[in-house]
């Protein structure tokens, strides 16, 4: 059974640009959370996807946003890029919002210069 | 809000040894779950053990335990018989048992084990 995918894993983009995340979910599963993790920071909640429907939001500006497919897949992005936004994104899935096992993708690492 | 606190920044144990990694946390609610997760260089979150707050028994995984006191909101993992590829930084994280998926994590322990 395959992971938690997410693409690309390395990616540069130069401020004031957008970026576009994607994470592929373990088959079956249907919740898809999204996390950003910095040495300052460290891991921070940004939301997470049900059934194509955003169940919860952390606290990020609205330059950050989502959406999930209907086939579970889910897509991050990130406009007007800031160089604070250089981070390693994660995203995890789980067969459900409730289920108690969250699987995380290895993520994608973001360089904003 | 919830929050989760590691104190240990880095930690190093010998090979074969035992090591304690401490959390704390914060929170008003009666029902939720905690979590080890374990990142090894390859960033890859990985799952290393949960509990559950209505469960008065602590967890075990093969080598790894918890000391789980409710009333004192803390949360250790024991790593007994440590192995190289233990090394990793490791996360305590929450989460409510009501609403969505969202994890609370720490701040991480480096945890270095030496041949």
């Amino acid at each position: 059974k395959a992971g938690v995918t997410q693409t690309p894993r390395y990616l540069i983009k130069t401020r004031g640009q957008q970026v576009t995340l994607s994470c592929s979910p373990i088959s079956g599963h249907r919740s898809v959370s999204w996390y950003q993790q910095t040495p300052g920071q460290g891991l921070q909640f940004l939301f997470e996807y049900f059934s194509e429907t955003q169940r919860n939001k952390g606290n990020f500006p609205g330059r950050f946003s989502g959406r999930q497919f209907s086939n579970s897949r889910s897509e991050m992005n990130v406009s007007t890029l800031e160089l604070g936004d250089s981070a390693l994104y994660l995203c995890a899935s789980s067969y459900t919002s409730g289920n108690t096992e969250a699987f995380f993708g290895q993520g994608t690492r973001l360089t904003v210069v | 809000a919830q929050t989760v606190t590691q104190s240990q920044p880095e930690m190093s144990v010998q090979e074969a040894e035992t090591v304690t990694l401490s959390c704390t946390y914060d929170t008003s609610e009666s029902d939720y779950y905690l979590f080890w997760y374990k990142q090894p260089p390859s960033r890859q979150m990985i799952l290393v053990i949960r509990q559950e707050a209505y469960k008065q028994q602590n967890a075990t995984e093969n080598r790894f335990s918890v000391n789980f006191q409710k009333a004192a909101k803390s949360f250790s993992l024991k790593i007994s018989d440590s192995q190289l590829g233990d090394a990793a930084m490791y996360f305590c994280a929450y989460r409510s048992a009501k609403g969505a998926q969202k994890l609370v994590f720490g701040q991480g322990t480096r945890l270095t084990i030496n041949p």
